[in-house]
């Protein structure tokens, strides 16, 4: 596609269940990112992938978020027994370059809500 | 550990007036990249405009310039002519190569009046 797509763009669910985000991003860019935005926040990074491998998640918070990206193209973020604190716009990012210029191309978000 | 820090939670200019956006950051590294990225109500964040920190010549997108004070760590954007279309939360970022992603500010948010 001709931007990085993103699905669902909004999503409400119940504390203790399991989401899934999905991040499709622009073709030929290998490398792409997960970010969380709360509320009245800048963005906070999640994790990084570099094809198909997760170079870098660091910024995961705990066991309960994973994220995989099987074929280096599309990833999925896993939020395994949600809680209210998980409430949060997830923006996807890619670049063609990786990692050495910053310079990265964004999704619109999913909206997560946890009730 | 490298931050960013945006001073100003809210901006408001007139149609057609010019305001200056504030951002410092704090790092020890000497090689770095600034960025100013626009998040308008779609979530979408747009880079506006990039600096890389070995270069002393302020970068200039059109309406957008910056102030790069690279003693200070100081990062300011200034936009010229201001249109009702830049309207929108203005997001800092620090990336450096040892860290490898974008550090963020929390957002300055940018009213343009008519």
């Amino acid at each position: 596609g001709a931007g990085v797509s993103q699905t669902p763009s909004n999503k409400v669910t119940e504390k203790g269940k399991y989401v899934e985000l999905r991040c499709d991003p622009i073709s030929g860019h290998t490398a792409l990112y997960w970010y969380r935005q709360s509320l009245g926040q800048g963005p906070e990074f999640l994790i990084y992938f570099q094809g198909t491998g997760a170079a870098d998640d660091s910024g995961l918070p705990n066991d309960r978020f994973f994220a995989v990206r099987p074929e280096g193209s599309v990833s999925t973020l896993k939020i395994q027994r949600t809680e209210r604190g998980d409430s949060a716009v997830y923006l996807c990012a890619s670049s063609q370059q990786g990692r050495n210029t910053g310079e990265l191309f964004f999704g619109e978000g999913s909206r997560l809500t946890v009730l | 550990a490298q931050t960013v820090t945006q001073s100003q939670p809210e901006m408001s200019v007139q149609e057609a007036e010019t305001v200056t956006l504030s951002c410092t950051y704090d790092t020890s590294e000497s090689d770095y990249y600034l960025f100013w990225y626009k998040q308008p109500p779609s979530r979408q964040m747009i880079l506006v405009i990039r600096q890389e920190a070995y270069k002393q010549q302020n970068a200039t997108e059109n309406r957008f310039s910056v102030n790069f004070q690279k003693a200070a760590k100081s990062f300011s954007l200034k936009i010229s002519d201001s249109q009702l279309g830049d309207a929108a939360m203005y997001f800092c970022a620090y990336f450096g190569g040892s860290q490898g992603n974008l550090i963020f500010g929390k957002g300055t948010k940018l009213s343009v009046k008519p």
